[in-house]
């Protein structure tokens, strides 16, 4: 079964680090980018970056720019978050999903989702 | 940034009802377009990629349509399982953006 699991989210203080983690398994993992959304409760989906298939790439959105580090052990199966000088305002779910790069252009799998609140 | 809107942002309707939602981009997007479907305490779901195209699994009452800037994705039955948030999605340009939604109800 394709699938990816992530795990690490919980409460944090703001400007508070906090890593998360996405294992992928049933597919190819170093063949595909990889990528992760947040949800702010009660809000739509907010891509947050997504990393090359070797991690040479690497892609964020503005409002994490130089707090939140992506990477990926491709041995392992592993994605990773790094996420430093938390904020309010990243209080969300988080998802790893797979972006299919050749014909979807689109999320195609996702992890059910790891919750994270930055709060004091 | 890309920015896509959805209209409507939410509707109330019937099992059997045909359910049509449009989202627009701020530019061209070529047919980078995908639809998503999200269930409360759920991940998305991917539907249709490249504005037409049906994902494995999913059912052919859903369809989309659509280039440049404006598409549809259309529900030509609702069955029950469909009550959802239904999301597009750009992958013409980083940062990929989302719409911000679509409520469908039962009415």
């Amino acid at each position: 079964e394709v699938q990816l699991v992530e795990s690490g989210g919980g409460l944090v203080q703001p400007g508070g680090s906090l890593g998360l983690s996405c294992v992928g398994s049933g597919f190819t993992f170093r063949s595909y980018w990889m990528s992760w959304v947040r949800q702010a409760p009660g809000k739509g989906l907010e891509w947050v970056a997504y990393i090359k298939e070797d991690g040479s790439e690497k892609y964020y959105v503005d409002s994490v720019k130089g707090r939140f580090t992506m990477s990926r052990d491709n041995a392992k199966n592993s994605l990773d978050l790094q996420m430093n000088s938390l904020r309010a305002e990243d209080t969300a779910v988080y998802y790893c999903a797979r972006y299919t790069s050749w014909g979807n252009d689109a999320f195609d799998i996702w992890g059910q989702g790891t919750m994270v609140t930055v709060s004091s | 940034d890309i920015q896509m809107t959805q209209s409507p942002s939410s509707l109330s309707a019937s099992v059997g009802d045909r359910v049509t939602i449009t989202c627009r981009a701020s530019q061209t997007i070529s047919n980078y377009l995908n639809w998503y479907q999200q269930k409360p305490g759920k991940a998305p779901k991917l539907l249709i990629y490249v504005v037409s195209k049906l994902q494995s699994g999913v059912p052919s009452r859903f369809s989309g349509s659509g280039s440049g800037t404006d598409f549809t994705l259309t529900i030509s039955s609702l069955h029950p399982e469909d009550f959802a948030t239904y999301y597009c999605q750009q992958s013409y340009d980083k940062p990929f953006t989302f719409g911000p939604g679509t409520k469908v109800d039962i009415k």
